[in-house]
């Protein structure tokens, strides 16, 4: 079992949907959370950051962590073509640990 | 990629060449990394470096070694390279292992090896 598990997707939307894009994770010592996004042919950039549990909101994004189930979420509003990129979670104790990411893509 | 590049960044090798990679910082950020990204497997750490001259392995650091010999280059090569280890390769920097502010990541390179 992989210690942070995402599924790959791919998830197809229309513009305007909400997007939930989850992981689990199998270390209950993770504290640092975060999500990435990653353009095609481009290096992951940092999108949402969480300190333990709870939820933090930027913009139209909104990232949870709820550390009981071993369980982060990124949600989308109002999702935009210009979303469409693989999202990778991450989280750590020390060590950084990535998942696989879910590839998104948001039709017009 | 403000403040971190990656070179080349592109490149076709054939099997069992040496094979060097460079990512270049201007930053000033203590730690720097080297990861693999294959499908399925998504990013995997290979090395990571925490100071000049101060380097530790990563989960897949057979077949690979690196060098930092100043806080603004850090160089991966591949012994002798396998069709294995055909992958796109990401430097990343920090300040803080990640914990506080998250990794920047340069644009990859995209090794064939054949």
């Amino acid at each position: 079992q992989k210690e942070v598990e995402q599924d790959p997707g791919p998830l197809s939307v229309p513009e305007g949907a909400i997007v939930s894009l989850n992981c689990t994770y199998s270390n209950s010592a993770f504290q640092y959370f975060m999500w990435y996004r990653q353009y095609s042919r481009k290096g992951p950039e940092l999108l949402m950051y969480t300190y333990s549990s709870g939820n933090k909101e930027d913009g139209r994004f909104t990232a949870q962590v709820d550390k009981s189930s071993k369980y982060i979420s990124l949600f989308i509003r109002d999702s935009q073509p210009s979303d469409s990129a693989t999202y990778l979670c991450a989280m750590s104790e020390n060590d950084m640990r990535f998942g696989a990411g879910t590839r998104l893509t948001v039709k017009p | 990629d403000a403040g971190i590049t990656q070179s080349p960044r592109h490149k076709v090798t054939e099997t069992g060449t040496p094979v060097t990679l460079r990512c270049h910082q201007t930053e000033n950020h203590r730690y720097m990394y080297w990861y693999r990204q294959d499908p399925g497997h998504g990013l995997r750490l290979i090395h990571y470096s925490y100071g000049v001259k101060d380097t530790d392995k990563g989960e897949v650091s057979d077949g690979y070694s690196v060098s930092r010999s100043k806080t603004e280059d850090f160089l991966l090569t591949l012994e002798s390279a396998t069709s294995s280890q055909t992958s796109v390769y990401f430097c990343a920097i920090s300040q803080d292992r990640g914990l506080n502010y998250g990794y920047t990541f340069g644009s990859g390179t995209r090794l064939t090896v054949v």
